[in-house]
């Protein structure tokens, strides 16, 4: 089993829908997550991080469940500007290894 | 602004030929990764350098060293390019800490001809 598995999509929805994207992880001792936006031939971008009390920013939220062992991120509203690959990032803690998942790739349909 | 800068953005190298790809950081953050990224995949992390303490993931192949020779630079050098090593290398930098973001460099696209 990876470390972190994501549904690498595409999830292909129209403007205006809202859509929403899990990624799993299985080691336990997990610490912080992240979820990264990353466009096509650019360097991953920090989208938000994810607390364990949820939090939202704007149209997007995000939530941990540590029982389930898993995050997920919800875009209200979607634009076209969304439209990117969106990946669940989780650390063990400080600077320890990171481990990236293969990303979920979502495009905004006009 | 405070920025990690990775040079070049574009590399071409010719199989075996030994090239080094750069990455230098303004946030003076203690610790640098290195990660491949081939398409359609996650980013792979090589290696990263928690202030001058060098940390090798296990399945980093030894064609891949890499220096850092003070707080702002750190180099990723591939000894002999093979066409399987053609891939983004993008570098990122964090602060030590209990709950901190990785910010990344632009990346540098290696062509391996």
């Amino acid at each position: 089993r990876k470390e972190v598995e994501q549904d690498p999509g595409p999830f292909n929805v129209p403007e205006g829908a809202t859509v929403a994207f899990n990624c799993t992880y299985s080691n336990s001792a997990s610490q912080s997550f992240f979820w990264y936006r990353q466009d096509c031939r650019k360097e991953p971008k920090l989208l938000m991080s994810v607390y364990s009390s949820g939090n939202e920013d704007g149209r997007f939220t995000a939530q941990l469940n540590r029982a389930s062992q898993y995050i997920s991120l919800l875009i209200r509203d979607s634009k076209l500007s969304d439209s990117a690959t969106y990946l669940c990032v989780v650390s063990r803690g400080g600077y320890q290894k990171v481990t990236f998942g293969t990303g979920t790739k979502l495009q905004v349909i006009p | 602004d405070a920025m990690v800068i990775q040079n070049p953005r574009y590399q071409v190298t010719q199989f075996g030929k030994p090239v080094t790809l750069s990455c230098s950081q303004t946030l003076n953050h203690n610790v640098m990764y290195w990660y491949q990224q081939k398409s359609s995949q996650a980013p792979k992390l090589l290696f990263h350098y928690y202030d001058k303490d060098f940390n090798n993931e296990a399945d980093t192949p030894d064609n891949f060293q890499s220096r850092r020779p003070n707080t702002s630079f750190c180099f990723l050098d591939i000894r002999s390019p093979g066409l399987g090593d053609a891939a983004m290398y993008l570098c990122a930098t964090s602060s030590s800490g209990s709950y901190n973001e990785q910010f990344f460099g632009p990346g540098t696209r290696l062509t391996v001809l």
